[in-house]
């Protein structure tokens, strides 16, 4: 899983509350990612971000939020808007944002009560 | 939306076979990459393949790409216990800076 980070490994949410994952790296890539996969399924872009202080919402980033106040941090929060957040959560960096290799973190399992 | 669709959706082959695994994308790219899943965990990058690029090798890994077909092909060659997990392929459209993945192939590899 490389130089990035993930926590918890699983976490469980009533609904109605807001929880937080945590995702680090310690690569000194410029470009961090946040992907949601349901079973059976690909990928799915939730928010990424160039640099510090900036980020993109992907395809499916109702529901969530994110902030970069620092380099090798990209904390995601998945609110209580948020039909449907069970599902397994992957953080991603790169050098840069396109067509580098990206690099992954092992996972958070997230599962609403 | 999703740019590649992997084909099969899951593969199942003795050990010291070889397995081979496509994936069709709808627009021009930049390049295409090849990750693997074990279960439960992370992505693990594989190998990337660029637009001007035909065929790549890694160790028992071989990739192609047919540009005019819009497909690529992941060949594992003696498979073994290790390698069962599934294999998505990312593309780089070339209007866009976002990797899209696949839904994946999953590979069992019985001993």
């Amino acid at each position: 899983d490389g130089g990035i980070t993930q926590s918890p490994k699983y976490l469980f949410r009533k609904e109605g509350q807001n929880v937080t994952l945590s995702c680090e790296q310690n690569l000194n890539h410029d470009a961090m990612y946040w992907y949601r996969q349901d079973p059976g399924q690909g990928l799915r872009l939730i928010y990424y971000s160039q640099i510090v202080n900036d980020f993109q919402k992907g395809d499916i980033a109702e529901g969530y939020s994110v902030s970069r106040e620092k380099k090798e941090s990209f904390p995601l929060t998945v609110t209580s808007a948020q039909k449907n957040p069970t599902a397994f959560y992957l953080c991603a960096s790169s050098d840069r944002v396109g067509a580098d290799t990206q690099y992954f973190g092992p996972g958070t399992r997230l599962t609403v009560l | 939306s999703q740019q590649g669709e992997e084909d099969p959706q899951a593969l199942s082959i003795q050990e010291g076979e070889n397995a081979t695994m496509n994936c069709s994308y709808k627009t021009s790219i930049n390049n295409l990459q090849w990750y693997r899943q074990n279960s439960g965990r992370g992505l693990v990058h594989l190998i990337l393949i660029r637009s001007n690029e035909r065929e790549k090798h890694s160790g028992r890994l071989r990739v192609t790409l047919d540009t005019s077909k819009k497909s690529s092909s992941l060949l594992i060659t003696a498979s073994r216990a290790a390698d069962t997990a599934s294999y998505f392929c990312a593309t780089d459209p070339s209007n866009d800076y976002k990797l899209s993945f696949g839904a994946g192939t999953t590979v069992t590899v019985r001993a």
